[in-house]
């Protein structure tokens, strides 16, 4: 069975350094999503791709995180400088459907990537 | 802006008992609502998806139902088991594809 594939699973890194995040999303998936989960809260989106294009990122601090999916495939996002409150899960999840359709898409969610700001 | 409650918090409940998880949304305008479950340190996994002009869904001992105008979801498991022990998610599109979540249900199932 398909599955959205992150990398690495825990990342451990001292404050003001960088860091990055792998993501490859089921094949064919058009649409694929960054969430951060702090512990004990849902997600929350951080940035929404449709293809290579950015469709939503409101939510994402753009001081610091920046997020790319260059060929329209695996994305990467990138914390620089790592603060302590960024301390979180990250998730990646894909979705089949196109963003503005007026109809839901199951989401796939990978494991996620666990980050300790140190 | 759309808020999605979850209650209870966290729940305990003996194997084989049936239950009910609940979700509450703001705004009514909403494309779908998914219910997902996620383990201690794991992602997410979707259980069921609702799409807005449906009014239930249900998957093997699980059944998910949607009141749009009153803004309610209810997750209902049937004949609970010591497997079904996670984190329970609703979540919310009603922004072609941005998914507003709750803050979850902590479900405990004792043998």
């Amino acid at each position: 069975e398909a599955e959205v594939a992150q990398s690495p699973r825990y990342k451990i890194t001292e404050k003001s350094q960088a860091v990055a995040f792998w993501c490859d999303p089921i094949s064919g998936h058009a649409t694929l999503y960054w969430y951060r989960q702090i512990l004990g809260q849902g997600p929350e989106l951080l940035v929404q791709f449709q293809d290579e294009s950015v469709v939503d990122d409101s939510q994402l601090p753009k001081d610091r995180f920046s997020a790319e999916r260059l060929k329209g495939v695996d994305s990467t996002l990138k914390i620089q400088p790592a603060e302590l409150g960024d301390s979180a899960m990250y998730l990646c999840a894909s979705s089949p459907g196109s963003w503005g359709q007026g109809r839901g898409h199951i989401q796939y969610f990978g494991a996620g990537t666990r980050l300790s700001v140190l | 802006k759309q808020e999605v409650t979850q209650i209870p918090a966290a729940l305990s409940v003996p194997e084989g008992e049936n239950l009910v998880l609940n979700c509450s949304f703001t705004d009514s305008a909403i494309y779908n609502l998914q219910w997902f479950r996620q383990d201690p340190g794991k992602g997410l996994t979707s259980l069921l998806l609702i799409q807005s002009s449906q009014r239930e869904q249900t998957s093997g001992r699980l059944n998910a139902s949607l009141d749009k105008s009153s803004g309610r979801s209810t997750l209902y498991i049937a004949a609970s088991q010591p497997g079904d022990s996670a984190t329970y998610l609703c979540a919310v599109d009603n922004q072609g594809g941005k998914l507003i979540f709750g803050q979850g249900t902590e479900l405990s199932v004792k043998p």
